[in-house]
């Protein structure tokens, strides 16, 4: 079992919709990143918290540590927010990566 | 600006060559890693270095090696020896943002695509 797992793999939406991706890890951690992959690989940091809940623009993103999962929700979806999104969780000596989901929006 | 150099974008080589992939920071940080990436899977670690002329195994350092020599680079070869070299390389660095050792501020380099023919 990965010590990171993501669901959905894959997700397609229409344009407007509403998404969720959820993150669920087994490991104790510090933070948790969640991170935007683009289809030419390179990786920029949305949100990194450590408790609670981070708003930026239509990116929302929650963790629950007790129950070690944390959510990414982006509102009102936009083809240009077609990406790997990526949970990655932070210990003392590197960051564990969990598999990606990997969000379509139609137009 | 600051940031993570990785070069070249996209790599060839034949069955049998060493190659190395380079990364550089002018960032301060003080640690960089190197990981790998597959289709479907996520970042596995190969390599880290917490400090220059020191550096640690990752999961999956079989047919790699690294040197830090400096603080500002990290350069990553795959030897001969790994079986199925051709992956996404990623740089990473970190740096401490305070006096709690877990809590680490993070930077990603654009990556490495490397094919072997």
């Amino acid at each position: 079992k990965n010590e990171v797992e993501q669901s959905p793999q894959n997700l397609t939406a229409q344009e407007g919709e509403f998404i969720t991706i959820n993150c669920s890890y087994s490991v104790g951690i510090s933070a948790l990143h969640w991170l935007q992959q683009h289809p030419g690989g390179g990786i920029v940091s949305l949100f990194m918290l450590s408790s609670g809940k981070k708003k930026h623009g239509r990116l929302i993103a929650t963790i629950n540590i007790q129950e070690k999962h944390s959510s990414l929700h982006i509102t009102a979806s936009h083809p240009r927010d077609s990406a790997v999104y990526i949970c990655a969780v932070l210990g003392p000596n590197d960051m564990r990566f969990g598999a990606g989901t990997r969000l379509t929006v139609k137009p | 600006d600051g940031g993570i150099t990785q070069s070249p974008k996209y790599l060839f080589r034949k069955e049998g060559q060493n190659v190395t992939l380079s990364c550089e920071q002018n960032l301060n940080h003080d640690a960089m890693y190197w990981y790998r990436q597959d289709p479907g899977q996520g970042l596995r670690l190969i390599y880290y270095s917490q400090i220059v002329n020191d550096f640690q195994k990752g999961d999956i350092a079989e047919g790699y090696s690294v040197s830090r020599e400096k603080k500002e680079s990290f350069p990553l070869t795959v030897t001969s020896a790994q079986k199925n070299p051709t992956a996404f390389y990623l740089c990473a660095s970190s740096i401490e943002r305070g006096t709690d050792r877990w809590t680490r501020s993070w930077s990603f380099g654009p990556g490495t695509r490397l094919t072997v023919l």
